[in-house]
């Protein structure tokens, strides 16, 4: 079936510094790749998107970037806070009419003051 | 944090026991969604209803069981069929249409004792 991988599994970073998850996914025809923040006991939230009529995404300190020809995206953020503290989570909706999504296995990301 | 809502948050259940879980929406969305959520593995769609009294199955189905009686709502019930039902169990729902952002419920924490 379609999967989506996301690497690393864990991620540690000194405030400030930079942090990037990685995701491939397999269909060829996925066109929209959310990501989702879930900070402990709670629930996901979006708080990214980009879909395949764009190649990079910003909004503020976060950014997205896609690559369709090798099926993978990217998420990237800069100027880290102790609050980015948090498992995220890749995504990647499915070609075919209904609004499913594949999620990768998520990344928890601890940023060190 | 409003429009969607899960209860209980914690559930406790004996081997061999029926539990149902409830997620209600005020959102006015058409489509809605369970997923489970493992340690490691992300989230993983059990079922999807895109409209009232319809409903299809996702990756994991086995075991669980769902109704669509009305827009509002989309009750989840562990079978006693399900073989490993400890998890953490999220509801969503989005307006229709490709690519649409799924709002999350809070989550329900499932334990078999």
């Amino acid at each position: 079936g379609e999967n989506v991988e996301q690497h690393p599994s864990t991620l540690s970073v000194q405030e400030g510094d930079s942090a990037v998850i990685k995701c491939t996914y397999s269909d060829s025809a996925s066109n929209y790749f959310p990501w989702y923040k879930q900070e402990l006991g709670k629930r996901p939230q979006l708080i990214i998107d980009i879909r395949s009529n764009v190649g990079e995404k910003k909004d503020q300190r976060i950014a997205v970037t896609l690559n369709k020809t090798a099926k993978h995206f990217s998420l990237h953020i800069t100027e880290t806070q102790p609050e980015d503290s948090a498992v995220y989570f890749c995504a990647a909706l499915l070609s075919g009419g209904y609004n499913k999504l594949i999620f990768g296995a998520g990344t928890r990301l601890a940023v060190h003051p | 944090d409003g429009g969607i809502t899960q209860s209980p948050k914690y559930l406790f259940r004996k081997e061999g026991q029926n539990v149902t879980l409830s997620c209600e929406q005020n959102l006015n969305h058409d489509a809605m969604y369970w997923y489970r959520q493992d340690p490691g593995q992300g989230l993983r769609l059990i079922y999807y209803s895109q409209i009232v009294n319809d409903f299809q199955k996702g990756d994991i189905a086995e075991g669980y069981s769902v109704s669509r009686e009305k827009k509002e709502s989309f009750p989840l019930t562990v079978t006693s069929a399900q073989k490993n039902p400890t998890a953490f169990y999220l509801c969503a729902s989005s307006t229709t249409g490709y690519g649409n952002e799924q709002f999350f419920g809070p989550g329900t924490r499932l334990t078999v004792l």
